[in-house]
């Protein structure tokens, strides 16, 4: 079975924190993903990584950063915590394309 | 751009009784179609997919989804619930040519007894 985790299951940073969430993957994957999950909003992709060192932009990519040194690791930065971005934070991974994405349990992030 | 649709936010439906959840993508190619389930405080689990072939899919937990092209629906159905199926349950699209997935809002389900 693929196996994701998360660095953490609950956080909670002061404002202007720099804030690294870590995602790790078992399964050899290609693709890695950040979203972030709010109420009645559903998943909103963040960033996304394609392979180690690429990285392209989601739908919501401001205020965070990166980063993909190895291809079963990928990080996600909050340079400069808000608390516009409490929020719970979910990690995923695919094989390859639009295939089939498998979870972490996630993040929950108290910015106060 | 693609877009997915769950009309329901919220469900309430008997133990026993079955359940019908709705999805309505908007994408111009035949997609990927995916339905997950998150249990309170944990990741997304999937429940059951569809790439091509047979439109009635099988999926774990005793779910089945059915893909319409007419109606660009994917309707997720449970004959018989379980206290358990107590979650929320997120419908996903995407296509070959790209790497990501489209969520809907998600539709929370709660049984009672």
């Amino acid at each position: 079975d693929v196996k994701v985790t998360q660095s953490s299951r609950y956080l909670v940073k002061r404002t202007g924190e720099k804030v690294f969430l870590e995602c790790v993957q078992d399964m050899d994957h290609e693709n890695m993903f950040w979203y972030r999950q709010d109420p009645g909003l559903g998943l909103r992709l963040i960033y996304f990584s394609y392979d180690v060192k690429m990285k392209e932009k989601g739908d919501i990519p401001e205020g965070y950063s990166v980063s993909r040194e190895k291809k079963e690791r990928f990080s996600l930065i909050l340079e400069s915590a808000s608390t516009n971005q409490t929020s719970m934070y979910l990690c995923a991974s695919s094989l390859q394309g639009a295939e089939t994405q498998y979870f972490g349990p996630g993040t929950r992030l108290l910015v106060l | 751009a693609q877009s997915v649709t769950q009309p329901d936010i919220h469900i309430t439906v008997s133990e026993g009784a079955s359940l019908e959840l709705r999805c309505n993508y908007s994408y111009g190619a035949t997609p990927y179609l995916f339905w997950y389930v998150q249990s309170p405080g944990q990741g997304l689990q999937l429940l059951l997919k569809y790439f091509s072939g047979d439109t009635l899919v099988q999926g774990i937990k005793g779910f089945e989804a059915e893909f319409k092209r007419s109606q660009s629906s994917f309707n997720l159905r449970k004959p018989s619930v379980h206290w358990s199926d107590a979650a929320e349950y997120f419908c996903a699209v995407g296509h070959t040519n790209d790497y990501k997935l489209s969520f809907g809002a998600g539709t929370t389900v709660t049984v009672r007894a």
